[in-house]
């Protein structure tokens, strides 16, 4: 069964930092490219970064330059690192599997999500 | 900045046909955007409904159906249940490892 489960959420002053993981199972994760969105309370979901299989990254224009995906294959874990953090940046954050070209570059799997919280 | 539009919220009666979509405030959706659909209730994960515009994921309902419609990527509903009472996010691939978002749109079914 295929899992993912976000951790590394919690409590943040703007300005702050947080890392993110998510940890994968129940699939070959170094086959699967991988995305992070992320959700404002009441809001709608927004994608955040992507990391494909050999590590060709891109990222929203509202995070560039402050957060930083990376992947290791050897722990099944996906990582977001979250650096110079703001108010808007408050939001449940899911790791997502991509499926590729055949499956029009879909989400198939989702975790459930880490809460962060920016706030003074 | 590209901006993919969604109907803020819809109603629809049990039993009843809503047809849900997605478009651009600049320029057409298209198949070229690997249109997909995502349904989601309250405290949970999204849930993938369709994917390449009109092709239905593992375990979805014949119920639902995509296509393209005009200038946009639609999501019909046929027979509407209560608990298709979600809210459904479509999602345009714009190449090259980037994805928008459209605001999704709250469905009621009453």
């Amino acid at each position: 069964e295929v899992q993912l489960v976000e951790s590394g959420g919690g409590l943040v002053q703007p300005g702050g930092s947080l890392r993110l993981s998510c940890a994968a199972s129940g699939f070959t994760f170094s086959d699967y490219s991988m995305n992070w969105v992320r959700q404002a309370p009441g809001k709608g979901l927004q994608w955040v970064s992507y990391i494909s299989t050999s590590n060709t990254i891109y990222y929203a224009d509202s995070v560039k330059g402050r957060f930083t995906i990376s992947r290791d294959n050897a722990k099944n874990s996906l990582y977001l690192e979250m650096n110079s953090l703001r108010d808007e940046d408050t939001a449940v954050y899911y790791c997502a599997r991509v499926r590729g070209y055949n499956y029009g570059f879909s989400f198939d799997y989702w975790g459930q999500g880490t809460l962060v919280t920016v706030s003074s | 900045q590209t901006v993919v539009t969604q109907e803020p919220s819809f109603s629809v009666s049990p039993g009843g046909t809503v047809t849900l979509t997605c478009g651009l405030t600049s320029g057409s959706v298209s198949t070229s955007y690997y249109p997909s659909w995502y349904q989601q209730t309250p405290g949970q994960a999204p849930r993938t409904l369709i994917y390449s515009t009109n092709t239905r994921s593992s375990g979805v309902p014949n119920r639902f159906s995509g296509s393209i419609l005009g200038n946009k990527a639609a999501l019909t509903i046929t027979g509407a249940q209560a608990d298709d009472e979600s809210d459904y996010y479509c999602v345009l691939y714009m190449g090259n490892g980037i994805w928008v978002f459209g605001g999704g749109t709250k469905l009621t079914v009453l």
